[in-house]
């Protein structure tokens, strides 16, 4: 089964914080995403990465950077946290060929910002 | 734009009883493909069933099955005998994006999701 850990199930930070959220996937997928979702939102597309050192911005960008240094890892990084960053954010991964092929998710990360 | 329309923000449905949530699509691509994930209360999006746009029948996993009708933009998902371990919200997304990079970037487009309460 596909692995995809995220490193932190809760995270409470401060306002103007430098924030890291870690992604790990054990299956060798080129493809990885970092979501987030809100209530009655659904889940919106920050970043993506279809390879290493890859990066194309999603729907909602702003505020936010990413770094995929191996294959591996992905990382969402928060430069200046801010209060309206509070959310649930998920990583996926998903491999690069086959249209059919499913994103697998990590369990979230719930993050506050105070 | 491509976009995934979920109308019922939440439903309740009698164990044991089937249940549809529906889904509708718009999208001017002629290959795409259409995706069912389940969240829990514990968070933890799970991959349920695909429909592929080109697929010639309804996709079916279990105790889940896809009414796809290509001609209305719909992807409904039906739950048969539901249990009360499906409450649960639940996304309908679409695959959009170019196939290039050597391969599908498999980015998604969500839905809002629907909320379903299964009542024993």
């Amino acid at each position: 089964d596909v692995k995809v850990t995220q490193s932190s199930r809760y995270l409470v930070k401060r306002t103007g914080e430098k924030v890291f959220l870690e992604c790990v996937q054990d299956m060798d997928h080129e493809n990885m995403f970092w979501y987030r979702q809100d209530p009655g939102l659904g889940l919106r597309l920050i970043y993506f990465s279809y390879d290493v050192k890859m990066k194309e911005k999603g729907d909602i960008p702003e505020g936010y950077s990413v770094s995929r240094e191996k294959k591996e890892r992905f990382s969402l990084i928060l430069e200046s946290a801010s209060t309206n960053q509070t959310s649930m954010y998920l990583c996926a991964s998903s491999l690069g060929q086959g249209s059919n092929q499913p994103q697998h998710f990590g369990d979230g990360t719930r993050l506050s910002i105070l | 734009a491509q976009k995934i329309t979920q109308t019922q923000p939440g439903m309740f449905v009698q164990e044991k009883e089937a249940v549809t949530l529906d889904c509708t699509y718009d999208t001017s691509d002629p290959s795409y493909g259409l995706f069912w994930y389940k969240q829990p209360s514990s968070g933890e999006m799970i991959f349920l069933i695909y429909q592929g746009s080109y697929d010639q029948q309804n996709a079916t996993e279990g105790r889940y099955s896809l009414n796809f009708q290509k001609a209305r933009k719909s992807a409904n998902l039906v739950i048969s005998a539901s249990q009360l371990g499906d409450s649960a919200m639940y996304f309908c997304a679409m695959r959009e994006g170019p196939r290039g990079y050597g391969g599908a970037t498999n980015k998604l487009i969500f839905g809002t999701g629907t909320l379903l309460a299964v009542q024993p």
